[in-house]
């Protein structure tokens, strides 16, 4: 099956400074996204990104399919950015379901 | 558009008892996910339903596992016989039924604690 990693797996920041996630993946997919866990534990979407670049203001993303990986950007960190980040892929061709492969998640700790 | 929604919020039991969890998924969706996240971990999927059609099962998903989704509107997870193991976060996702649109979209989750 697909193999997810994510790196760095713990991260810790100033706050206001900017930081780089990375995902790599094993496999070619067609679904690739980006979420944050909350410390309640629901998932919130950051970005569908199967390839390309996206921003979501002092936040984005881009996903080199070709090369099977995605790079989530974090600018001007904010102690509210703090938590887990995960990268899932899937894929829905050849019969396959979308299932999401989650990557073990990068935990991002933001300090005032 | 409301979001996906769980039910419970969170679950305690006693090891032996059964338990059922409700998922109702963003109405104009017809595909609809559960998945197990253990502590520590990422969300692990479990079981995948298309309308009423439950097309995918993972290993995971032992014999006192059963999930439904009759009229292809919300769905169930039943654990019998609960074990500590079966402790964990239970969460389920739904995606629009547009096969070139496959963002899913997560509830708040079911958690399970099992004494």
């Amino acid at each position: 099956g697909i193999q997810v990693e994510q790196s760095p797996p713990d991260l810790i920041l100033q706050e206001g400074a900017n930081s780089t996630l990375r995902c790599n993946f094993s496999d070619s997919v067609n679904n690739l996204q980006w979420f944050h866990q909350n410390p309640w534990g629901q998932l919130i979407n950051l970005f569908y990104i199967p390839s390309g670049t996206k921003q979501n203001g002092r936040l984005s993303a881009t996903t080199v399919a070709t090369e099977r990986y995605s790079l989530l950007y974090i600018s001007s960190s904010q102690t509210t950015d703090s938590g887990v980040y995960f990268c899932a892929v899937g894929m829905n061709y050849g019969g396959a379901t979308n299932k999401l492969i989650f990557g073990t998640g990068t935990l991002l700790a933001v300090q005032p | 558009d409301t979001g996906v929604s769980q039910d419970p919020r969170h679950k305690i039991t006693k090891r032996g008892q059964n338990v059922t969890f409700r998922c109702d998924p963003i109405s104009e969706h017809n595909r609809l996910y559960w998945y197990r996240q253990t502590l520590g971990q990422g969300p692990e999927f479990l079981t995948y339903f298309q309308n009423e059609a439950q097309l995918e099962k993972s290993r995971l998903l032992s014999d006192r596992f059963s999930a439904e989704r009759p009229k292809g509107s919300f769905s169930t997870l039943e654990i019998q016989r609960t074990e500590q193991g079966d402790s964990a976060m239970y969460l389920c996702a739904s995606t629009s039924r547009d096969r070139a649109v496959n963002e899913q979209f997560f509830g708040p989750g079911t958690r399970l604690t099992v004494l």
